[in-house]
């Protein structure tokens, strides 16, 4: 089972609120991943937690706030965002931090920004 | 610094056919590693194949194979007896170093003909 579950699908927020997307997985794997994708570009990495730790932060503004409260389950909460943020957002997980560790994703949750 | 390029704009295919998708890389690290992911229009990134700088041979999935040129420094991906289901956005992705962060190609769109 290579499943890692993303909730909410959809999302629309004012830029005054907060919230947040949740990704899920049980495969054992020991780091995980927060993407943004914009329509027909490249995904790009905002987050890596490896052992349920930050490991790399790719300079991501402070709005965005990422938790691991445990190692199945990884959090990323919003808060005042704008407009320009609105993108897919995606999770992955792979069974460790190594080069060569094979990423599975999930299906996203499209957050659109008013 | 590590470089993925896919300059392929879109690619058609008919049903049944083969169809390669081009990829090349450029990095000065001689342990990496090349990932081929497949989105659909749904949002999901789906794993294909993976192809390490040291494997002897290349990579195969069922109908994906990988066509590793070392020495020109390209990965292909060929998919055999399109499908339908094969139309998606594919993205070609590098990784080096001790990490697993991934650099993406910036994708490309297949569309199958029936």
């Amino acid at each position: 089972d290579t499943e890692v579950t993303q909730t909410p699908k959809h999302l629309v927020m004012g830029m005054t609120n907060k919230k947040s997307l949740k990704c899920e997985q049980h495969m054992g794997h020991r780091a995980m991943y927060w993407y943004k994708q914009k329509a027909k570009k490249p995904p790009e990495l905002m987050f890596v937690y490896s052992y349920e730790k930050l490991s790399i932060n790719e300079s991501v503004p402070s709005r965005f706030s990422p938790e691991c409260p445990n190692s199945s389950l990884l959090n990323l909460h919003l808060h005042a965002l704008q407009p320009e943020d609105s993108a897919l957002y995606l999770c992955a997980s792979s069974p460790g931090p190594s080069r060569g560790e094979t990423q599975y994703f999930g299906p996203g949750t499209r957050l659109l920004v008013l | 610094a590590q470089k993925i390029t896919q300059t392929q704009p879109g690619m058609f295919v008919q049903e049944k056919e083969a169809v390669t998708l081009d990829c090349t890389y450029d990095t000065s690290d001689p342990s990496y590693g090349l990932f081929w992911y497949k989105q659909p229009s749904s949002g999901e990134m789906i794993f294909l194949i993976y192809q390490g700088s040291y494997d002897q041979q290349n990579a195969t999935e069922g109908r994906y194979s990988l066509n590793f040129q070392k020495a020109r420094k390209s990965a292909n991906l060929v998919i055999s007896a399109s499908q339908l289901g094969d139309s998606a956005m594919y993205f070609c992705a590098l990784v080096t170093g001790a990490n697993s962060k991934l650099t993406f190609g910036k994708g490309i769109t297949l569309s199958v003909r029936p």
